[in-house]
């Protein structure tokens, strides 16, 4: 069966420091890899998707980048935090573009 | 660009009493997909609907698609406090998911 792993839990981060979070899927291979982000109490916005190794498309411009660099692994990045980057981000995968989408635990990012 | 909202926001009920949420698109969508997220949780996946006007049941939960596939409703029947949670529809991109505001729903015992 199919498992998503993210990682960590909870994360508080300092203003301008670096960020990683790391996003693994097992027992499928290509799958769709998207990483979401919920502000308190809010909707879903969709930071990043892709299709494949390599490919990754942005929907909101801002200091956070995404990297695809095993088929599996998808990671959420930025070089510098700002106090507005905290939030819930979610990491996700479907099998096909856009279908039934299965979510990580997610992290609850706290930038101080 | 594609919108999905929904409403209400928020939906305080008292156990026993029926709950929906509706949800709307701006374009047509090939499916609409609904989703639970229980406090400090993550989303999980309930349903799927392809066909225009089509309605499914999950024991006390009903689900709709509309007819010209621009929206979709979610109807809970005699809610009980295991409800609770914040339900997002969602609908397909190019090539991601689009999901909606979602609704918040407190269950008063």
């Amino acid at each position: 069966s199919q498992t998503i792993h993210q990682w960590p839990a909870t994360l508080v981060q300092p203003v301008g420091s670096p960020l990683s979070l790391e996003c693994t899927v097992e027992g499928t291979s290509n799958p769709n890899l998207y990483w979401y982000r919920q502000a308190a109490g809010r909707g879903l916005q969709l930071l990043f998707y892709s299709v494949g190794i390599g490919q990754i498309s942005s929907e909101v411009p801002q200091n956070l980048s995404a990297s695809r660099p095993q088929d599996r692994q998808f990671i959420l990045s930025s070089k510098k935090l700002l106090l507005s980057d905290s939030g819930f981000y979610l990491c996700a995968w479907s099998a096909v573009r856009a279908s039934e989408a299965f979510f990580g635990q997610g992290t609850r990012l706290t930038v101080v | 660009g594609q919108q999905v909202m929904q409403i209400p926001q928020y939906q305080h009920v008292q156990e026993g009493e029926d709950f929906t949420t509706y949800c709307n698109s701006s374009t047509t969508l090939s499916n609409i997909q609904w989703y639970k997220q229980r406090p400090g949780g993550h989303p999980v996946f309930l349903i799927q609907l392809v066909k225009s006007g089509e309605v499914k049941k999950q024991k006390r939960l009903t689900f709709q698609f509309g007819e010209a596939k621009k929206n979709s409703s979610l109807h809970i029947t005699a809610t009980q406090t295991t409800d609770v949670g914040t339900y997002f529809c969602a609908g397909p991109g190019a090539n991601n998911l689009f999901f909606g505001t979602g609704t918040r729903l407190t269950v008063i015992p």
